[in-house]
């Protein structure tokens, strides 16, 4: 068990719908990472915050968006969702706020766009 | 072209082989090479890190690399049933995010 904890772990839904996904780091860790990873593209880096402010940000779709809160936890809001949007979400901390050398990752969250 | 190349296999040893893994790539400015291990259905996990050029030895695992020829592996020896998974390199140029090769999926053979 990384110490991630990301909800739900699955999540079916159709075109045009939002989705909000959720992740608690681990203990401590100020920095947060969303990842999304899908057969095509690999592991993708989306965007990262620290404490409470965006750090880094990937080839995140404009449809995309995220934040974190006071208590750490991050979301990731997904709106007018396609097809293509199916994938794994990944979440990971770590207590860096530049060099990610140790970043624990949760188990995931199953999109599936129908 | 993809900043980070990594053979996606499969690649398929019998128990006790000794595996070698690679990723090459293309931005010079990577100073953090990290391998992760990734079960089905599972988070990437962290087996190891490894800063500028050199080699790294964490029990049965090696990690190595190769500034000059933008070239990183990952050795394991005396491979197990239990390595099967898929193996994702990733790197770090300071940035905060870190940037992973496809994956490479490994399947070890009684």
């Amino acid at each position: 068990d990384s110490g991630v904890t990301q909800t739900p772990k699955h999540l079916i839904t159709a075109t045009g719908q939002r989705v909000t996904l959720r992740c608690s780091p681990r203990s401590g860790d100020l920095s947060v990472y969303w990842y999304q990873q899908s057969l095509d593209q690999g592991l993708q880096f989306l965007i990262q915050y620290y404490n409470g402010e965006e750090r880094a940000k990937g080839n995140i779709l404009e449809r995309f968006s995220a934040q974190q809160f006071p208590d750490l936890h991050s979301e990731l809001n997904l709106s007018s969702l396609e097809l293509g949007d199916s994938a794994l979400y990944f979440c990971a901390s770590s207590d860096s706020v530049d060099v990610n050398t140790e970043a624990f990752f949760g188990q995931g969250t199953r999109l599936t766009v129908v | 072209q993809k900043e980070v190349e990594q053979d996606p296999g499969p690649l398929s040893v019998p128990e006790g082989a000794i595996v070698s893994l690679n990723c090459t790539y293309s931005n010079s400015a990577f100073q953090y090479f990290m391998w992760y291990r990734q079960y089905s259905r599972k988070g990437p996990e962290l087996l190891m890190y490894t800063y500028s050029s050199g080699n790294k030895e964490d029990g049965r695992f090696t990690a190595q690399v190769d500034k000059s020829s933008k070239y990183i592996s990952l050795f394991i020896r005396d491979s197990q049933p239990s390595d099967s998974a898929t193996y994702l390199c990733a790197m770090d140029n300071q940035g905060g995010k870190l940037i992973f090769g496809q994956g490479t999926e490994l399947s070890v053979k009684p």
